[in-house]
């Protein structure tokens, strides 16, 4: 079994300011974590995934997120916010590398970009 | 990368009707698609697995003979929602898997049940 806890349902940061978002997950597997990005009336982007290698993992964008298995934690980050952030993250588990079994979505946390 | 379509974007249907809701894989082989649901403000729950040539195997709690799912071919997947009702009304997305073993996803269809 597997579950992903997004801590935050709404953070709200300033622009310029660094972004945290924060994830832990639950695997039964070695997982494969994954930050999806969805903004309004647009389909889901990967930001990023981490599928047992590097454990500090870059994304798209700037952002990027560290896998922590003693914690099990991979929380989002990036180091300078940008109105254009502003949007619903997913993170996301999947019991191994493959594409071949369904994902499971964390609840999800909203960013606000302030100007 | 990859890209996943989905026909319509957006319907809206009487109470009592069908619904049909495509995915495409546009530029890739999909042997697998998932279709998910998200509820406003929530977040995406599965559906279904649907395999290119055999039949969906659906997720605890929903109801087959409901969301019948069709996977004629690697780059179309159909999503039909029989007798819609407006507790059907939802926002409905799919993802492919690509060669790669990475999953693309629809950009959704937003279904309004009137």
């Amino acid at each position: 079994a597997q579950s992903v806890t997004q801590l935050d349902s709404h953070v709200s940061v300033s622009e310029g300011t660094p972004v945290l978002l924060r994830c832990n997950y639950s695997s039964s597997y070695s997982p494969s974590l994954f930050w999806y990005v969805q903004h309004p009336n647009k389909g889901l982007q990967l930001l990023l995934k981490y599928t047992s290698a590097a454990t500090l993992v870059k994304g798209i964008n700037g952002f990027e997120a560290e896998f922590k298995k003693s914690e099990t934690s991979f929380h989002l980050t990036k180091p300078s916010a940008h109105m254009s952030d502003a949007a619903e993250y997913f993170c996301v588990v999947s019991p191994i590398d493959t594409g071949r079994r369904a994902l499971t979505f964390g609840s999800g946390t909203r960013l606000q970009v302030q100007p | 990368g990859a890209v996943v379509s989905q026909h319509p974007s957006w319907v809206i249907c009487k109470s009592g009707t069908s619904v049909k809701i495509e995915c495409r894989s546009l530029d890739f082989q999909a042997t697998t698609m998932f279709w998910y649901r998200q509820f406003p403000k929530q977040s995406l729950m599965l559906m279904a697995t649907s395999n290119e040539g055999s039949k969906a195997t659906y997720e605890q709690g929903v109801e087959k003979d409901k969301f019948l799912i069709n996977h004629a071919s690697l780059t179309l997947s159909t999503l039909t929602v029989t007798s819609a009702h407006p507790e059907d009304s939802s926002f409905y997305i799919c993802s492919g898997t690509s060669s790669t073993d990475t999953q693309y996803f629809g950009p959704g269809t937003r279904l309004t049940v009137l």
